[in-house]
């Protein structure tokens, strides 16, 4: 079967930096796509990783290694409104999109 | 920007109504999609559609249905709406045909008593 796998929830500190990991098992790879979620709003597009590498957009870079089945999601300089669910997407080779549970982030002052 | 806009954000339906989620895009996207968002799970693809009067069944299309009569309109349909299709609803929209770059809509949470 497929499945993507992230960690339920992650506490980090206001100013810090936190990792979000993602791996997973598909049939075959097309993408990986990183989503953030505000509670009760809708996904938003944050990243897509399709080549092994560091993907970097201002505070926020993905990376993606696919030997490893791996990828996280790097939050640097962490403010209030990142607290948010963080979604970890992968495109199979039929062009679907297999979703993980997503990773609620909590940030502390 | 992309609006994707979905018409209820808050249902309550009674067991076996009919219950219809309208969902209606502006940036004259060819591909639509309909996604159920439960507590612990991955989102689940229900129903998606490449152009106009075409559908294709997700993962989990049973007791739902859909229709495409304009571009800019996806409406997701359950029948005969039961307790287990309690959930959040995502219509999204995207650009390109395989892609994962989807644009959301805010959800509808629907609630069956």
């Amino acid at each position: 079967g497929q499945n993507i796998d992230q960690p339920t929830e992650m506490t980090a500190t206001e100013g810090a930096i936190v990792q979000i990991n993602c791996t997973y098992q598909t049939s075959g790879f097309n993408g990986l796509f990183w989503y953030q979620q505000h509670a009760g709003e809708a996904p938003t597009f944050l990243s897509y990783n399709v080549l092994d590498g560091l993907e970097e957009k201002g505070r926020f870079s993905s990376f993606l290694s696919r030997s490893k089945g791996y990828s996280y999601l790097l939050l640097k300089e962490l403010q209030m409104k990142d607290s948010a669910s963080y979604l970890c997407a992968v495109m199979d080779s039929n062009y679907q999109l297999i979703w993980g549970a997503g990773t609620k982030l909590i940030i502390k002052p | 920007d992309v609006k994707v806009t979905q018409s209820s954000r808050y249902l309550v339906k009674r067991t076996g109504e009919k219950v219809f989620l309208e969902c209606v895009q502006d940036m004259d996207h060819e591909n639509m999609f309909w996604y159920r968002q439960d507590p612990g799970l991955g989102l689940r693809l229900i129903y998606f559609s490449y152009d106009v009067k075409m559908k294709e069944k997700g993962d989990i299309p049973e007791g739902y249905s859909v229709s495409r009569e304009k571009k800019e309109r996806f409406s997701l349909i359950l029948e005969s709406a039961s307790t287990n299709q309690t959930s959040m609803y995502l219509c999204a929209s995207s650009l390109l045909r395989y892609t994962g770059e989807l644009f959301f809509g805010e959800g509808s949470r629907l609630t069956v008593l």
